[in-house]
């Protein structure tokens, strides 16, 4: 199975600050990496999938970058509803797995 | 819209058996696969399997084989899950979730969650 990680586990930013996750794959994933942000006592829903491409509605403040096995998901500009906890997750191949999340919380 | 309603909160015991459905509406139910992903309170996400709703061809995360089953009523457009033999560490919230192109593991949109609880 193709593990997972997430850096950092939880960061606190400010309203205006700019955000970025990591997540990295135990082994070269192509570009088949995807983010999810979930809000408390909420389902997740799906930010951007094949590394960049932006999920219909989702702001222009995400973004996604990186190939193989080293990934970003970067907020530019955090607004007060992206207060919530972020997964990466792996396409590339069954069992698709998730990264362990990153909350990010209000400094 | 595109929506994913789930069955309500069940509670078990161990031992047990959960079915549990996810009736789909605004887009061709035959069309998209549909996943199952689990999330154990406070925890991350766990993915259990697809089926595809066409065929009613499945693939299971080795962990859950022998214990999940998926299957689907394409007269009503729903999909449903159910896990056997449960035992204390399956109580989680289910999720089951389109994927939005066919195949692509891209998982959107999501159903609001089966709360299912194992306990004696």
């Amino acid at each position: 199975d193709i593990q997972m990680t997430q850096s950092p586990s939880s960061l606190s930013a400010s309203v205006g600050d700019r955000v970025t996750i990591t997540c990295r794959a135990s082994q070269t994933i192509s570009d088949s990496l995807n983010w999810y942000q979930q809000r408390p006592g909420k389902a997740p829903r799906l930010l951007i999938y094949a590394t960049y491409s932006l999920q219909i509605g989702v702001p222009i403040r995400f973004s996604g970058s990186g190939s193989g096995t080293d990934f970003t998901l970067t907020i530019d500009s955090l607004q007060p509803e992206d207060f919530a906890t972020y997964y990466c997750q792996q396409g590339y191949s069954t069992p698709f797995t998730f990264g362990p999340g990153t909350k990010v919380d209000i400094k | 819209q595109v929506q994913l309603v789930q069955s309500g909160a069940e509670v078990k015991k161990p031992g047990a058996s959960v079915k549990v459905s996810c009736k789909t509406s605004g887009y061709t139910f035959t069309d998209k696969y549909i996943h199952w992903v689990r999330q154990a309170p406070g925890q991350g996400l766990e993915w259990m399997g697809w089926i595809n709703p066409n065929s009613g061809g499945t693939n299971y995360a080795q962990k859950f084989q022998g214990r999940v089953t998926m299957t689907r009523d394409t007269s009503i457009n729903t999909a449903y899950m159910e896990l056997s033999r449960l035992r204390s560490d399956d109580t989680a919230l289910y999720y089951c979730v389109r994927d939005l192109y066919s195949t692509s593991a891209w998982f959107d949109p999501w159903g609001q969650g089966t709360l299912v609880t194992v306990s004696s």
